[in-house]
């Protein structure tokens, strides 16, 4: 069974702390995995990584993938308290069609 | 820009009442899906559809129908509401959901007392 598992669930740090955050699959024929961000309403897209070893970046945040060990990891450096939010994580299945998304990683920012 | 636009935004329900969600988007997407998200275990496929006209079973169908008559829009039906299906549920659109990111509604949450 196609399964997507992140980690740690919750998280809470201090402004201006890095964390990282884990996302790791088994799913039949991967095509892409997908980072978004949800704070209270509707889950915005942040990356999509289809090849291995490619750095995704934008501003703070930043994304790679390991299609060898089956897991991509999100970075948040220098975090603010707006970062606060739910992160998931999603991959997208050729062989279903669908996207299999995770429990998700709340991450609370502490001024 | 309004994207994929999701009615109503709350809703409460008695057990047995019927009630059914609107999803709208104007991006010309073909896909369409239809999630409820639950605390502690993310997003979970209700019902999809790849293109006007048709629907398929996600991971979690039973007590839902939904319908795809035009393209724009994808409806969720509850026929007989219970409690278990008090939740969020969320409807998302793709153009083609191998190449490109799907793009969510702001949410309806559903309480069913």
């Amino acid at each position: 069974e196609d399964k997507v598992v992140q980690s740690p669930l919750s998280l809470v740090v201090h402004e201006g702390d890095t964390v990282t955050l884990n996302c790791s699959y088994e799913v039949t024929n991967f095509r892409s995995l997908l980072w978004y961000k949800q704070e209270k309403k509707a889950p915005t897209f942040l990356f999509m990584l289809t090849s291995s070893g490619i750095e995704k970046k934008s501003g703070r945040l930043s994304s790679i993938l390991d299609k060898k060990e089956l897991f991509s990891i999100l970075n948040i450096t220098a975090t603010q308290t707006g970062d606060s939010a739910v992160y998931l994580c999603a991959v997208y299945s050729s062989n279903t069609g669908k996207l299999i998304f995770g429990q998700g990683t709340t991450l609370q920012v502490k001024p | 820009n309004a994207g994929v636009t999701q009615t109503p935004k709350f809703r409460v329900l008695k057990t047995g009442q019927s009630m059914t969600l609107l999803c709208a988007q104007d991006m010309n997407h073909e896909y369409m899906y239809w999630y409820r998200q639950d605390p502690g275990m993310g997003l979970r496929l209700i019902h999809y559809s790849v293109g006007e006209g048709t629907t398929a079973k996600g991971e979690v169908p039973d007590g839902y129908n939904v319908s795809r008559l035009k393209k724009q829009n994808f409806l969720l039906g509850l026929e007989s509401a219970a409690p278990s299906q008090t939740s969020v549920y969320f409807c998302a659109s793709a153009l083609d959901p191998a190449k490109n990111i799907q793009y969510f509604g702001a949410g309806t949450r559903l309480s069913v007392l």
